[in-house]
């Protein structure tokens, strides 16, 4: 069973310029969810996709945007790139089903740095 | 409000000693479920227990039991034998039955001392 991989592990970027995070689901998984985790804080919930539509969005603004395709795999896209979004960006992925029980495997993140 | 509240920012334990990490939640949804992750410095957040609204007793898995007290809104995460690998932040965390997203707090930071 592949657990879920995330790419790159470290980014540095600028003010203003825009990046791609890349997330791989666990095997049989059909649900991601992204999180943004600055120092010291604990994970805020960005967005889920499920069956690559949508599912439920945080209080992040419309600069941050996503996709899901067919094999499940997901992508965080982020805009006009602000210091504050230096984060760390976790992927979780997950079985939708009833119930409140939807254990979320992580990634081991992606670090983003904006200069 | 906070849907979690951690109010243990760091704590220290003596190794093979026992510790209590506190978590309480807020929800008026009377089904959800309750989560504690840990997360060591590479940042990869790690499964450790779970526990259901509806589940009659506390959750154990191991080492790790959650002292869960529904009329409290509680969820304290009970780590029993303290190994030096124990040393990591902990994240509870929470999510409802007609909600999509995971609520986690802010976390507490556990160092295990030899």
């Amino acid at each position: 069973e592949t657990g879920v991989t995330q790419s790159p592990t470290h980014l540095i970027k600028t003010r203003g310029q825009q990046v791609t995070l890349r997330c791989s689901s666990q095997s049989g998984h059909n649900t991601v969810s992204w999180y943004q985790q600055a120092l010291g804080q604990g994970p805020q919930f960005i967005f889920q996709y499920y069956r690559e539509e949508e599912n439920g969005r945080g209080n992040f603004p419309p600069r941050f945007s996503g996709l899901q395709f067919p094999n499940y795999s997901s992508e965080l896209n982020v805009n006009a790139l602000e210091l504050d979004d230096s984060a760390l960006y976790l992927c979780a992925s997950s079985l939708r089903g009833s119930g409140a029980y939807n254990e979320q495997f992580f990634g081991p993140g992606t670090r983003l740095t904006v200069l | 409000a906070q849907k979690i509240t951690q109010t243990q920012p760091g704590m220290f334990v003596q190794e093979k000693e026992a510790v209590t990490l506190d978590c309480t939640y807020d929800t008026s949804d009377p089904s959800y479920g309750l989560f504690w992750y840990k997360q060591p410095s590479s940042g990869e957040m790690i499964f450790l227990i779970y526990q259901g609204s509806y589940d009659q007793q506390n959750a154990t898995e191991g080492r790790y039991s959650l002292n869960f007290q529904k009329a409290r809104k509680s969820a304290n995460l009970v780590i029993s034998a303290s190994q030096l690998g124990d040393s990591a932040m902990y994240f509870c965390a929470m999510r409802e039955r007609g909600g999509n997203q995971f609520y986690f707090g802010t976390g507490t930071s556990l160092t295990v001392i030899p």
